[in-house]
């Protein structure tokens, strides 16, 4: 079945970076958007960034734009989310999340991983 | 940006009650092209990632049970359980995927047993 599985979250202090992981399996990840959603403690759900299934094509939320970088590794089926210039507000799980259908973008989120917390604190 | 609202913010029901969340947005989601609402629901229990129940508006997502119901059209929406079970305790939210991104979600409605 498919298995979305976070890692690289940790304490870490403003203005740092950060690249999060995502390791897939169950599915051809190559044929499938890909998408990274976050909750900040007791928060609602915020969509971050979005990347197509071949990679040449990525998409961001205005507050992470320019900040934020979201890649896939199709060959080792994992997905990333490099996280430069953190703050405060940044702090939160971050999830991957799945297209439920492949080479296109459905819009909704089908398969979710448990989610790695990113603590931005001095 | 498209905004989602719910209502309410939380609500108490009695097991094997009726539990209805509406959800409104900013502007319509029906896609005149297809015809569909561009609206899923999600489920959050407590410590765990959010879990999708329904898309265009009321398809239930394949294992989800049928007391989930979803309704509406253009703007208004309500996600209904129909029988409350004590493993629905959870967090839901909308949230659209009309157009061109951001897809949004509401804020969450929580649900508990009265």
């Amino acid at each position: 079945q498919v298995q979305l599985v976070e890692s690289g979250g940790g304490v870490v202090q403003p203005g740092r970076s950060l690249r999060l992981s995502c390791a897939t399996s169950g599915f051809t990840f190559s044929g499938f958007g890909m998408h990274w959603v976050r909750q900040a403690p007791g928060k609602g759900l915020e969509w971050v960034a979005t990347i197509s299934y071949g990679g040449h094509n990525d998409f961001y939320a205005n507050s992470v734009k320019g900040r934020f970088t979201i890649s896939r590794d199709n060959s080792n089926n994992t997905l990333y989310l490099q996280i430069n210039s953190l703050s405060v507000e940044d702090t939160a799980v971050y999830y991957c999340a799945k297209d439920p259908r492949p080479r296109y973008s459905s819009g909704w989120y089908a398969s979710w991983g448990q989610g790695t917390l990113v603590t931005v604190s001095s | 940006d498209i905004v989602m609202t719910q209502s309410p913010d939380s609500l108490a029901v009695s097991l094997g009650e009726r539990a209805t969340i509406n959800c409104k947005s900013s502007q319509s989601i029906l896609y005149s092209s297809n015809n569909k609402n561009h609206l899923a629901w999600y489920q959050q229990r407590p410590g765990q990632p959010p879990k999708l129940l329904i898309y265009w508006a009321s398809i239930r997502e394949s294992g989800v049970p049928d007391r989930f119901s979803g309704s509406g059209s253009g703007t208004d929406f309500s996600l209904t359980i129909s029988s409350l079970q004590a493993e629905d305790v959870a967090v839901y939210y909308c949230q659209q995927y009309y157009s061109t991104l951001p897809w949004t979600f509401g804020q969450g409605t929580r649900v508990e047993i009265k």
